[in-house]
């Protein structure tokens, strides 16, 4: 079936540090991907986001590139700050699923000073 | 800026008990959902919702769960017999169209003693 792989967390990075969060999916048509956030005590919130391939999705420094190829879509980040610690959510939508996300098991993200 | 509220934050229910968790989305949204989150584990997909009918739901949406906008302004997700393993985090979302970006609410935490 439809799934979505996040490497396992908790990641612990230094300020200023590179990120990297892997994400793969596993889909039989052809999906929209999307990365969701989640600060402590809030909902999820979308970060970012592709709908096809090779597209880059971008924001607040963020990025991840729809890859049809290696079936990927990893969030990258060149400096991360202590504000970016969160949960961090991959996740897929296909059409003609009723608008339904499918999520990964989600990535918890802590930058220390 | 709009946001997706829920209500109670936090609900303690006895198992057998009936509750309804309660949403109101973002005013101009037609799509609606139910997601949950067991401790530890991912987000689900539950339910979507459109004009007033459900689109697409999970196997995790039986017959002991429905949904209904009962006002215009309120989603709600009833449980009609709670099980212990119902306790969860369950986010509400909402969504101008379909495929379009998601809006989670803070999400209500279900405990079920």
């Amino acid at each position: 079936g439809d799934s979505v792989t996040q490497m396992e967390g908790p990641v612990t990075l230094s300020e200023e540090a590179f990120l990297t969060i892997n994400c793969t999916y596993t889909a039989t048509g052809y999906p929209s991907l999307f990365w969701y956030v989640q600060y402590p005590g809030e909902g999820l919130q979308l970060l970012l986001k592709a709908t096809k391939a090779d597209d880059k999705g971008s924001n607040k420094g963020f990025e991840a590139t729809y890859r049809k190829e290696t079936t990927s879509f990893h969030l990258e980040k060149g400096s991360v700050q202590v504000s970016d610690s969160a949960v961090y959510f991959c996740a897929l939508s296909l059409p003609n699923q009723g608008g339904k996300l499918i999520f990964g098991q989600g990535t918890e993200l802590s930058v220390k000073p | 800026e709009p946001e997706v509220t829920q209500t109670p934050s936090h609900q303690v229910t006895q198992m057998g008990q009936e509750v309804i968790l309660r949403c109101v989305p973002i005013s101009n949204h037609l799509y609606f959902y139910w997601y949950r989150q067991i401790l530890g584990q991912k987000v689900e997909f539950l339910v979507s919702f459109y004009n007033n009918e459900i689109s697409e739901k999970s196997e995790i949406f039986d017959d002991q769960f429905s949904v209904e906008r009962p006002d215009g302004s309120n989603f709600t997700l009833k449980i009609r017999s709670t099980k212990l393993e119902d306790s969860a985090m369950y986010f509400c979302a909402s969504s101008e169209r379909l495929m379009g970006e998601q809006f989670f609410g803070p999400g209500t935490r279900l405990t079920v003693l």
